[in-house]
This record gives C-alpha cells, structure tokens and sequence, in this order.
C-alpha cells in the first residue's frame, strides 16, 4: 500500500498527558500536512511542512502542539499536557512539490480521545 | 473560522437519483476540491477544478463553478448505496497558502 498511513489509528489517554502521533506521507510526496477535524465538521488546518522545513502553522497550533518532519520523510505530533478539548481526529496529507501541489492526499487519521 | 460551507447539510436520496451538494466560499480560490468522507474515516479525493474553469467531469460526477457567485456544485448522477458519505468542498486561496480550507460538509444518505 503506497498511500499515507497514520499511527495509532485510536488512542485514548488522561487529561494531562502527552501524546504522539505518526504519519508516513506517499514517498515521492515533498509536502506534508495536519489538520484537525472534531465531530460535524470538515477539517482545520495545523501545519505545513516543505521536505523538513516546517513552513506554516495555524493560530490552532497552541504552545502544547509540536510537529517535526526530521528528515523529511515521515512525521510526528505531539500534543503535551492533553485537554479535554483536544479531542479530535487528526488528518494528516501529503502532496507534491509540482503538478497540482494541492491536491492532498490523506491518511486514516488518527482519532484522539482525552478523558 | 472555516472557509465554505455546504448546502444541505444532510441529504438522503433513492438509489438512482441524482444527489446535488452546494457549496459557496469567501475569498478568491486558485481552486476548489471535492473530497468525500466515510464515516470515521480519512478524506478522499473526488475532483479539482481550477478557478479558470466553469464544469469539469469525472466518471458519475459533475462539478461546476461560479466564482462570481463564489459557488460551486457537486452532482452525483445514478447515485449508489456505496455512494453513502460525507462530502465537503476545500478551496486553495491565491496567497499561495499551502493550506486547503473546508466546509462543513454535506452528509448524504442513498438508500438501496
């Protein structure tokens, strides 16, 4: 399967906690994306990355949300101290450099239950 | 705040009917995507069209676009149980934002 894959599929923790997840975008695909969607509504965007270079981030990146893509290839999220409202699905998207750079292709996701 | 929204917010049709799904933006778009949903699932691409283009195909969908109006439209014809999802619009605006911002979605429900 070449398509992008995404780990875990579900995890649910405490209040408090950190987490982090995993995203493995296509392989010849440059850029990687996150986004969040919470139940009803369509996705919101996170962040952006261009090979390692993270090169966008939303006002909805908090100080607790941090995102790498050392070497450019997969990548990870953490969200430290977990709040309630945290709980989200979270997307992750690649694309490439030329062509039709934004259309996007997504992962499972990863489904984020805090208690 | 997000930047589409679709028009109905819920819809259930036979199979075999026709499904039309709106959606209408904000700002001016370098394009527009469709993508389509299952439940608890990631997105799927359906379709682009860019904001030069006026109706584009693909298969047993239709996509028009008014940028004028700032709408779009996705018809589904000869719809199919399979067909069951959400679907939502995404516009990528001319800042060069690398950023796609979606509606809210449209569910839709095809009875067999």
């Amino acid at each position: 399967d070449t398509g992008v894959s995404q780990d875990p599929r579900h995890k649910i923790t405490k209040r408090g906690q950190n987490v982090t997840f995993r995203c493995d975008p296509i392989s010849e695909h440059n850029r990687l994306y996150w986004y969040r969607q919470t139940l009803g509504q369509g996705p919101e965007f996170l962040t952006y990355f261009q090979n390692e270079a993270q090169l966008e981030k939303s006002r909805l990146l908090s100080d607790r949300f941090s995102a790498e893509r050392p070497k450019g290839s997969f990548s990870t999220l953490e969200i430290q101290r977990t709040e309630q409202g945290d709980s989200a699905m979270y997307l992750c998207a690649s694309s490439r450099d030329r062509g039709r750079p934004n259309e996007q292709f997504f992962g499972p996701g990863t489904r984020l239950t805090v208690l | 705040s997000q930047q589409g929204e679709e028009d109905p917010q819920a819809l259930s049709i036979q199979e075999g009917e026709n499904a039309t799904m709106n959606c209408s933006y904000k700002t001016s778009i370098n394009n527009l995507q469709w993508y389509r949903q299952n439940s608890g699932r990631g997105l799927v691409h359906l379709i682009l069209i860019r904001s030069n283009e006026r109706e584009k195909h693909s298969g047993r969908l239709r996509v028009t676009l008014d940028t004028s109006k700032k709408s779009s439209s996705l018809l589904i014809t000869a719809s199919r149980a399979a067909d069951t999802a959400s679907y939502f619009c995404a516009t990528a605006d001319q800042t060069g934002a690398n950023n796609l911002f979606f509606g809210t979605g449209t569910r839709l429900t095809v009875i067999p």
